[in-house]
């Protein structure tokens, strides 16, 4: 079974300040593990994954991920906030294309200037 | 660029009632699924289906819940008999399925059940 922890509900930050959203996953096999971003009265988009290869994936907006295997962790960061930045953020694990996702609780960030 | 549609945006039904959500996936996907997320809680697997069939389904995804892919374009998700607690946003997404592919979500229904 794969599961996911997002710490933190609710992030707050400057514009212009780092963002950084943790997430921990569960899993027993290699996973794929995924950022979505929920903005008001939308959908999921997805922001960036990580399959194989290079652990540092870089997304859209900005944002990065690092998957660190050791750690079971996948990250997700920008090195300055914008106020369109503000919304729900979700991390997510499957074991392979065809397959559910596992969704973390979600962190919503607010933006303030 | 190619997208997952949705209907209704939101739908109000009564206890009891049966309801329909609809999904268009994306045209060359072959792997769908529903996901729903009840408000304040995360986003939680339902169902997912590929080759016409289930391919696997959550607990929530009982013998009041049953989807259908009727005429190769949409995916339909019905509830036969709403409760309460059906109250929730429902997602659709799909994905070929293909290694390092990602799932590619609608813009979700929301059901109020009174």
């Amino acid at each position: 079974a794969q599961s996911v922890t997002q710490l933190g509900s609710h992030v707050s930050v400057s514009e212009g300040a780092l963002v950084l959203l943790r997430c921990n996953y569960s899993s027993s096999v290699p996973p794929y593990l995924f950022w979505y971003v929920q903005y008001p009265n939308q959908g999921l988009q997805l922001l960036l994954k990580y399959t194989t290869g290079a652990t540092l994936v870089k997304g859209i907006n900005g944002f990065e991920a690092e998957f660190k295997k050791s750690e079971t962790s996948f990250h997700l960061t920008k090195p300055s906030a914008h106020m369109s930045d503000a919304a729900e953020y979700f991390c997510a694990v499957n074991k392979a294309a065809g397959n559910k996702l596992t969704f973390g609780g979600g962190t919503r960030v607010l933006v303030k200037p | 660029e190619p997208e997952v549609t949705q209907t209704p945006s939101h739908q109000v039904t009564q206890m009891g009632q049966e309801v329909i959500l609809r999904c268009v996936p994306i045209s060359n996907h072959l792997y769908f699924y529903w996901y729903r997320q009840i408000l304040g809680q995360k986003v939680e697997f339902l169902v997912s289906f590929y080759n016409n069939e289930i391919s696997e389904k959550s607990e929530i995804f009982d013998d009041q819940f049953s989807v259908e892919r009727p005429d190769g374009s949409n995916f339909t998700l019905k509830i036969r008999s709403t409760k309460l607690e059906d109250s929730a946003m429902y997602f659709c997404a799909s994905e070929t399925g293909f290694p390092g592919d990602e799932q590619f979500f609608g813009p979700g229904t929301r059901l109020t059940v009174l």
